[in-house]
């Protein structure tokens, strides 16, 4: 199937570990994202990258490394886990040459939780 | 920058009414995209309709519709004929267009508005 798609979908660990997720999309596009979204259901774009080129790095903590080995992985390498990083983390891919209509497909998330 | 507002936390609605949806923004931009996305209990994010800020006519994809009013920044959502599987959250999101350089912007979501469907 053609989709977005990230491992694990749940994640639980303890505070001050080290730990990955990763995105891979099959679509052909050639940019990738990664958006947070908190307890209270509020999206909000972590980084984007384009051609594995990091384009968007937002106030996001050093802890959050992005790394996009190609085009169609973009991997999420989050070291020194705190409380606050609970949350489900989305992956999501688009073309970036048509316009900025064309939409953004979405993986199911990875639910992070810390112990 | 960009903000996106959805005054409306939570919405009910009998099934096979209509209900509208706000959302307002706020842009300096001329060339920018508008979306709702919808959320089920199941996580998934869906697209559920898009507008082009350049278009005048109001999009629609059966029984959703948009009424984008450029000038006042608004852009609502109506759901004909409710069914119990529209109830999720649903987001409004604006994404920059690429002459204003946004070809790889993320998008600009609002707070979301849980829609409850009464059977």
């Amino acid at each position: 199937d053609t989709a977005v798609s990230q491992t694990p979908k749940y994640l639980v660990t303890q505070m001050g570990n080290d730990k990955s997720i990763k995105c891979e999309q099959n679509l052909g596009h050639d940019t990738m994202y990664w958006y947070k979204q908190d307890s209270k259901k509020f999206l909000k774009i972590m980084f984007s990258y384009n051609n594995k080129e990091l384009i968007i790095n937002e106030t996001v903590p050093n802890r959050f490394s992005p790394k996009s080995p190609d085009k169609a992985h973009l991997n999420l390498h989050i070291n020194s886990l705190e409380l606050g990083d609970s949350a489900v983390y989305f992956c999501a891919s688009s073309i970036s040459d048509r316009g900025g209509n064309q939409p953004q497909h979405f993986g199911d998330g990875t639910r992070l939780s810390i112990l | 920058a960009q903000t996106v507002t959805q005054s409306q936390p939570e919405m009910s609605v009998q099934e096979a009414e209509t209900v509208t949806l706000s959302c307002t923004y706020d842009t300096s931009e001329s060339d920018y995209y508008l979306f709702w996305y919808k959320q089920p209990p199941s996580r998934q994010m869906i697209l559920v309709i898009r507008q082009e800020a350049y278009k005048q006519q109001n999009a629609t994809e059966n029984r959703f519709s948009v009424n984008f009013q450029k000038a006042a920044k608004s852009f609502s959502l109506k759901i004909s004929d409710s069914q119990l599987g529209d109830a999720a959250m649903y987001f409004c999101a604006y994404r920059i267009g690429v002459t204003s350089g946004g070809g790889a912007d993320g998008l600009t979501f609002g707070k979301g508005t849980h829609l409850i469907i009464q059977p």
